[in-house]
């Protein structure tokens, strides 16, 4: 079936350390992926995304590259803030209105 | 535009009770998502409406309905509420009118506490 599957957090990082957020997909066809944040008590954002492989999604600094030959789509910031911290959830969409998650990240940076 | 709004924010019903939730999205778009996210089953889809008609539909009992009206607002329903059914129920909505991908676009939810 298809699924998403990220790395599992709590992530804690210091304020300007280097973020990665590792996910990986499986799909029969060929998915866009997505990555949302939600920040508390909020719902999700769409922070980037890309729709064939090798395109890279960017926004506010957060970059991926879509990867077919390893089904990854990781997320990376060079220097993230303290108002970075929030859960990180990459998804897939084969058609249609239908998402699907992975189990979501949760980013914590310290000052 | 304004964004996705959902009505209402927060809900608290009984083992038994029926609950319905209401979603307007973004003006001009047609496709409206509905999900569930709970602790322990992260985020599932449980349907999606297209011009007033489901389009997609995920693995949920038929205690969970939704429906789509001409203006694009749509509505969930839950019947029989269980314990199991506390989530917060997020809607989505998508300027997709065909079976290609679009990113979606969510609110801020409606928290669903059933006691």
């Amino acid at each position: 079936g298809n699924s998403v599957t990220q790395m599992e957090g709590p992530v804690t990082l210091s304020e300007e350390a280097f973020l990665t957020i590792n996910c990986t997909y499986t799909a029969t066809g060929y998915p866009s992926l997505f990555w949302y944040v939600q920040y508390p008590g909020e719902g999700l954002q769409l922070l980037l995304k890309a729709t064939k492989a090798d395109d890279k999604g960017s926004n506010k600094g957060f970059e991926a590259t879509y990867r077919k030959e390893t089904t990854s789509f990781h997320l990376e910031k060079g220097s993230v803030q303290v108002s970075d911290s929030a859960v990180y959830f990459c998804a897939l969409s084969l058609k249609g209105g239908k998402l699907i998650f992975g189990q979501g990240t949760e980013l914590s940076v310290k000052p | 535009k304004a964004g996705v709004t959902q009505t209402p924010r927060y809900l608290i019903k009984t083992r038994g009770q029926q609950v319905t939730l209401s979603c307007s999205p973004i003006s001009g778009h047609r496709s409206v998502s509905w999900y569930q996210q709970t602790p322990g089953q992260g985020l599932q889809f449980l349907f999606e409406y297209f011009s007033e008609t489901q389009r997609n539909k995920g693995n949920f009992p038929g205690r969970f309905s939704g429906r789509q009206f001409s203006n694009s607002r749509s509505e969930m329903n839950v019947s029989t509420l269980e314990l199991g059914d506390s989530a917060l129920y997020l809607c989505a909505s998508s300027s997709n009118t065909g079976t290609g991908s679009y990113e979606q676009y969510f609110g801020p939810g409606t928290r669903l506490t059933v006691t």
